[in-house]
Order: structure tokens, then sequence, then C-alpha cells
């Protein structure tokens, strides 16, 4: 079946500090990739995706590339500021529909 | 545009009470439609799913059900309510890998 290993926090940087968070993933077909964030007190957001390998997703200085060598979807930022203070989740989709959570990074970003 | 609706925002609840959450969707037709779980520290959980009317999946053995009584209607519901039913949930629907989420009802059962 389809799973997804994120990587465990809670993670706490300073402000214009480099983030990274793993995130690997296993499933029988050729899945697409998200990275969805949850601000807190609020649902989740669609934060990038990349459906098919060597796929780069981007949004708000947030990338991840799609590396089906090492089956890997790694979320980096290079400056993260106070707002980026939430909970990111790693996702896959296969050809079902259905999303595959990983069990969710929280981050706190200090100014 | 796609819109989602999910309510109550939050929800306290006795044990045994019975439950009922509503999610509605705008702007599509004949959507997948997905009820979620976040437990407290742990990450999302798929609870059923509906591809149609009346077509209900379920993912996990639980104390919960599910209906879909229209093409853009989604409830979730329970007879009895458990402590550890507790949690934050989430209606999602999707079309061609494109995921939208509703903004979740916290339920806590006391």
């Amino acid at each position: 079946g389809n799973s997804v290993t994120q990587m465990e926090g809670p993670v706490t940087l300073s402000e214009e500090a480099f983030l990274t968070i793993n995130c690997t993933y296993t499933a029988t077909g050729y899945p697409s990739l998200f990275w969805y964030v949850q601000y807190p007190g609020e649902g989740l957001q669609l934060l990038l995706k990349a459906t098919k390998a060597d796929d780069k997703g981007s949004n708000k200085g947030f990338e991840a590339t799609y590396r089906k060598e090492t089956t890997s979807f790694h979320l980096e930022k290079g400056s993260v500021q106070v707002s980026d203070s939430a909970v990111y989740f790693c996702a896959l989709s296969d050809l079902d529909y259905k999303l595959s959570f990983g069990a969710g990074t929280t981050v706190t970003v200090r100014a | 545009s796609q819109t989602i609706h999910q309510w109550p925002a939050t929800l306290v609840q006795p044990v045994g009470s019975p439950l009922s959450l509503e999610c509605t969707v705008e702007g599509t037709s004949n959507p997948n439609l997905y009820w979620y779980r976040q437990a407290a520290g742990r990450g999302l959980q798929l609870l059923f799913y509906s591809v149609g009317i009346g077509q209900i999946s379920s993912e996990v053995p639980q104390n919960l059900s599910a209906s879909r009584p229209q093409d853009r209607q989604f409830i979730l519901s329970s007879k009895k309510l458990l402590l550890s039913d507790s949690g934050f949930y989430l209606c999602a629907w999707s079309e061609d890998y494109g995921y939208t989420f509703g903004s979740g009802t916290r339920l806590t059962v006391v």
C-alpha cells in the first residue's frame, strides 16, 4: 500500500534560517506528491505539488522536487519568517484519488 | 469558483450523544468527497470517501458512519460518541488530483 514517512518535529528555527523537512514515500504506482500547510486554528491548505518525476513544486518561497530514484519529496525554504510557523504535511495520491498523509511536522519560527 | 463549507467549526459533545457533521460543496458536480480525522499529535487519517450519491467506502472500522444524500452533500455521523472520537475532522473534495479542504470541525467529546 501507499505510505508517507515524514521527518518528526517539532522544529524550532530563527527568522531567516534555512528550513528542510524530509519526506519519503512508498507507492505501488506513480503518485502525485503534495505538501499541505495548516496554520494555527485553520484547516489544510495546499502549499505545492508535483505530479511526475523531476517536477519541482514551488509556492511562497517553498520548493520541493519529486525524486523518483530516492522516493523523496523534501520541502525547503531558504529564509523562513515568523508567519511560516505551522504544521506541514507531506502527502501522496495515486490513481484512486485518495490522499495518504505523513504525520505532520510542527515548525515554529522565532523572531 | 469551487467552495466547500463545513460546519460547525467547534463542537463539544458528551459521551454517548449523537453526532452529525455536514459538508457541502459548490461550483462542481459529481466530486469525490472525503472525511479525514486528525487526532491530537497525529497525522490525518482517511475515514470515508464517496465517488457518488449513496456510495460510501469506509477506510477504517470505527464508531462513525457517513452518508451522501445529495451530489454535493457529505455527512459524518455517530449514534453514540466515544471519548476517542475527539479530534479535528476535515471534509475534502477532489477533482483530477486537485484537493480542496474545508476549514474543519474541532470535536471534543467529554
